[in-house]
């Protein structure tokens, strides 16, 4: 039973670019929800997304977009990247509703 | 606001003995709690939850006790092993936005443990 996968793994940008990172939830998970993770810090929540619509969001800039596919998996895209949006992204599956929230081992963001 | 901090950013345990990891949390209407293990290079891994009308949850030699008198969440390690050695993070839930599925999670910024052999 495949638990949450994302991809890829590490990623390379320069200021300006923009950014596509992808995830699957866990098998039987219809909800997904992004978080980034600095260095050092604790994981900071994004948004989430359920039945293909964003459900809830935290404080974060329009840059920072997502979708959800109907197989449930889901892209985070960060447009006119910044430094500081140097991260751990990662993704948490679980069922809606249901908890616990179940994580990826994240893709490492590194701007240039 | 809704915060989720730690006591302690480090801890070293021997091997063997317990270890008790703890987290404040501000937001009084926090209705869940959890713990999750984060090891390097990988994502945080589920450990142990809990609901506020609990004040203790116990599972494979880790207890979660809740206080909500001083809005107080802990973690017992029993029997500390090398693979326990991790960056622990609580994590609480405040009240539902858009609906009872829809939650976010509010981290604190983790104790790093050490296991000493």
């Amino acid at each position: 039973d495949a638990g949450v996968t994302q991809s890829p793994t590490h990623l390379i940008k320069t200021r300006g670019q923009q950014v596509t990172l992808r995830c699957s939830p866990k098998s039987g998970h219809d909800t997904v929800s992004w978080y980034q993770q600095a260095l050092g810090q604790g994981p900071q929540f994004i948004f989430q997304y359920y039945e293909e619509e964003e459900r809830q969001r935290g404080n974060f800039p329009d840059r920072f977009s997502g979708h959800q596919f109907p197989n449930y998996s889901s892209e985070l895209n960060v447009n006119a990247l910044l430094l500081g949006d140097s991260a751990l992204y990662l993704c948490a599956s679980s069922r809606w509703g249901n908890q616990p929230q179940h994580f990826g081992d994240g893709t490492r963001l590194s701007i240039l | 606001g809704e915060s989720v901090g730690l006591h302690l950013p480090t801890l070293s345990v021997q091997e063997g003995d317990n270890s008790i990891i703890n987290c404040a949390y501000s937001n009084s209407a926090s209705d869940y709690f959890i713990w999750y293990k984060q090891e390097s290079g990988k994502g945080p891994q589920f450990i142990i939850d809990i609901r506020s009308n609990m004040d203790k949850r116990q599972g494979q030699r880790v207890t979660v006790l809740l206080n909500k008198t001083v809005k107080h969440l802990s973690l017992q390690i029993a029997a500390t092993q090398p693979g326990d050695s991790a960056v622990y993070f609580c994590a609480s839930r405040g009240m539902a936005y858009s609906g009872a599925g829809s939650y976010q999670l509010t981290f604190g910024k983790g104790t790093k443990l050490s296991v000493i052999p």
